[in-house]
């Protein structure tokens, strides 16, 4: 049980260039969310799903794509990188109770660098 | 807007003493859940508690306890006995019961453990 995982631990990226992070759970969650973190900013929340074909936006979606085709994956995609996207990126995932999210689960990070 | 305060950018604490972290939230919800995360360098995100805001009774986890003051909108860690390995950034995060996957986090206390 491999938990979260995600790819790659660190990626450099020019301005402009696009994309896509990576995130698998093997722990049959139905909930998966995108978390970038900013020094003094905590985790914000850029986008989460709630089952397979079902994606929305959360606090800070602008310059990302994400689709979730099955229950296991969730790719984040930058569609045209710019240095503000340099971040900590973090896929978590949660099963549910009654529609309801318990525990997230938080994958290892992504570090991105956009020059 | 949900909001999620943490007023102590850093804290230290002797080994084997005892510290509170705080956090106060913003809500007009009445059921949520609250949680504390703990980051230690690794950048790993790790439960520490969870407290559902229905439950009277503050939530235990061995030396972590919380203080949850529900009509103040305050919900504190206490760390007794601390120890070397609890040093690292501890996040207070908020959920909407009936939102399904929306967290919301605080920016951070780093917390210091002096030998």
């Amino acid at each position: 049980n491999a938990g979260v995982t995600q790819t790659p631990k660190f990626q450099v990226l020019k301005t402009g260039q696009s994309m896509t992070l990576q995130c698998a759970q093997d722990m049959n969650h139905e909930y998966m969310s995108w978390y970038r973190q900013d020094p003094g900013m905590g985790l914000r929340l850029i986008h989460y799903s709630v089952g397979a074909g079902i994606t929305d936006q959360g606090e800070v979606p602008n310059g990302y794509n994400v689709s979730r085709s099955t229950t296991e994956d969730f790719p984040l995609r930058l569609l045209s990188a710019a240095p503000s996207q340099t971040s900590v990126y973090f896929c978590a995932s949660s099963y549910s109770t009654s529609g309801r999210a318990e525990t997230q689960y938080f994958g290892p990070g992504t570090r991105l660098l956009v020059l | 807007a949900q909001t999620v305060t943490q007023s102590q950018p850093e804290m230290s604490v002797q080994e084997a003493e005892t510290v509170t972290l705080s956090c106060t939230y913003d809500t007009s919800e009445s059921d949520y859940y609250l949680f504390w995360y703990k980051q230690p360098p690794s950048r790993q995100m790790i439960l520490v508690i969870r407290q559902e805001a229905y439950k009277q009774q503050n939530a235990t986890e061995n030396r972590f306890s919380v203080n949850f003051q529900k009509a103040a909108k305050s919900f504190s860690l206490k760390i007794s006995d601390s120890q070397l390995g609890d040093a690292a950034m501890y996040f207070c995060a908020y959920r909407i019961s009936n939102t399904g996957n929306q967290f919301y986090f605080g920016t951070g206390t780093s917390l210091t453990v002096i030998p």
